[in-house]
């Protein structure tokens, strides 16, 4: 069954500390998508990456870079120098849909890490 | 950017009313989703839409709730008689192609008094 495992539930840090949440998830298949997604205390959903099962290479953008290991089922995700803006709760999310002919891609959620940044 | 829209951003009903939250997917988008957040939790999905018809419904989708696309361009989840417990963050979601990348709208806050 798919399940996504956050198990940080909150982290402070002062602002300009490096910060790293954790994302484990468990999928039976070989094909699947994993997501990061910032929820801002105004309640939007901001997208922040999307990344293939094939596709183990590390990404960085700015100050936000992730960490995809299939070996350890983990897709971490690091703020570099954070600021006051970064605080929010930050969801990981799994998808396991193939182009197969099937009509439907739902994600499965973690329960998300609050991160809050103080200055 | 194209966006999904969300109408209304918050409403407020009574227990054992009906209510109707709207969305205005991409133009060009075919697969439609609905989403929940209940307050402080993970968001869950809900249903998922393609092709004028339900492709797959959680449990938490039981007959209180249906979806329809009425005319082309909006997706609308209705809550047939509102319960307490169903207060929460709704969110309509949709891609372009099965595999394409999710377009959230910003939610529709319910509250059910």
């Amino acid at each position: 069954a798919q399940k996504v495992t956050q198990a940080q539930t909150e982290i402070s840090v002062v602002e300009k500390e490096d910060v790293t949440l954790d994302c484990v998830y468990e999928t039976r298949d070989t094909t699947y998508y994993l997501f990061w997604y910032k929820q801002p205390p105004s309640g939007e959903l901001v997208f922040l990456i999307r990344r293939n099962s094939f596709d183990e290479q590390n990404e960085i953008s700015g100050r936000y870079s992730w960490n995809f290991q299939k070996s350890t089922s983990s897709f971490n995700f690091t703020i570099t120098a954070s600021q006051v803006v970064d605080s929010a709760v930050y969801f990981c999310a799994l998808s396991e849909a193939q182009d197969y002919g099937g009509a439907t891609n739902k994600l499965i959620f973690g329960t998300g890490t609050l991160l809050a940044v103080q200055p | 950017e194209p966006e999904v829209t969300q109408t209304p951003s918050h409403q407020v009903t009574q227990m054992g009313q009906e209510v109707i939250l709207r969305c205005v997917p991409i133009s060009n988008h075919l697969y439609f989703y609905w989403y929940r957040q209940i307050l402080g939790q993970k968001v869950e999905f809900l249903v998922s839409f393609y092709n004028n018809e339900i492709s797959e419904k959680s449990e938490i989708f039981d007959d209180q709730f249906s979806v329809e696309r009425p005319d082309g361009s909006n997706f609308t989840l209705k809550i047939r008689s509102t319960k307490l417990e169903d207060s929460a963050m709704y969110f309509c979601a949709s891609t372009p192609t099965l595999l394409g990348g999710y377009t959230f709208g910003s939610g529709t806050r319910l509250t059910v008094v």
